[in-house]
């Protein structure tokens, strides 16, 4: 199974910075990785699948790259709907498909 | 509308079975493979159980395989999940996805969520 490590658990910043989340894989996932963002009390939303890809209605300033086993999810601008905990997925190796810990993006 | 709406959850003992539901709707829910994903209480997401767009091919996490089942009635626009043998650990808010691709097994990532059913084992 790929273990998909998150970093850094929790991240402050405020709104109009930007911000740099990663995610390690524990072996290659080549570009088969998504990112989604969840909100309280709401179920996860689609952000970036592999590894680039934004989905459908996902502004611009959220972006991923990343190959292999280091990837990034950059929000260029935070917005105050931003501030959100995103988990980084894999489908290279299916099943399982698996998810990382989470990044708590939290207003400083 | 295009939405998913889970059913079914709720209270049972150690060792009990619960069926959850997922009906589809403002989509073609034949084309599409589906899933489930589960989030234990104030913790992470963790993958469940997919099935494919006619139901002929299915696969499941380790920690359910051969205690819980995937199928679907194409018929019914709904996606189903029995499980048994059920544990403590198995409580969660179970989230009924779609693939993002209409393909027969989808490509593993989800792009719809329903608003979750909470499945709580205890006695």
């Amino acid at each position: 199974e790929i273990v998909l490590t998150q970093s850094p658990a929790t991240l402050s910043l405020s709104p109009g910075e930007r911000a740099t989340l990663s995610c390690r894989a524990s072996q290659s996932v080549s570009s088969y990785l998504a990112w989604y963002q969840q909100k309280p009390g709401q179920a996860p939303r689609l952000l970036i699948y592999d590894a680039s890809n934004r989905a459908t209605g996902i502004p611009a300033r959220f972006s991923g790259s990343g190959s292999g086993t280091d990837f990034t999810l950059t929000i260029s601008t935070l917005e105050p709907g931003d501030f959100a905990v995103y988990y980084c997925q894999q489908r290279s190796t299916w099943p399982p498909i698996t998810f990382g810990q989470g990044t708590r993006l939290e207003i400083k | 509308q295009v939405q998913l709406v889970e059913s079914g959850g709720g209270v049972v003992q150690p060792g009990g079975s619960l069926r959850l539901s997922c009906a589809a709707s403002g989509f073609t829910f034949s084309s599409y493979a589906m899933h489930w994903v589960r989030q234990a209480p104030g913790k992470g997401l963790e993958w469940v159980a997919d099935i494919s767009y006619d139901g002929r091919n299915t696969y499941y996490g380790d920690s359910v395989k051969g205690r819980f089942t995937i199928s679907r009635d194409n018929s019914k626009n709904t996606v189903y999940l029995q499980m048994n043998s059920l544990r403590a650990e198995d409580t969660a808010l179970y989230y009924c996805s779609r693939d993002l691709k209409d393909t027969t097994m989808g490509v593993g990532y989800f792009d719809l969520w329903g608003r979750g059913t909470l499945v709580t084992v205890s006695s």
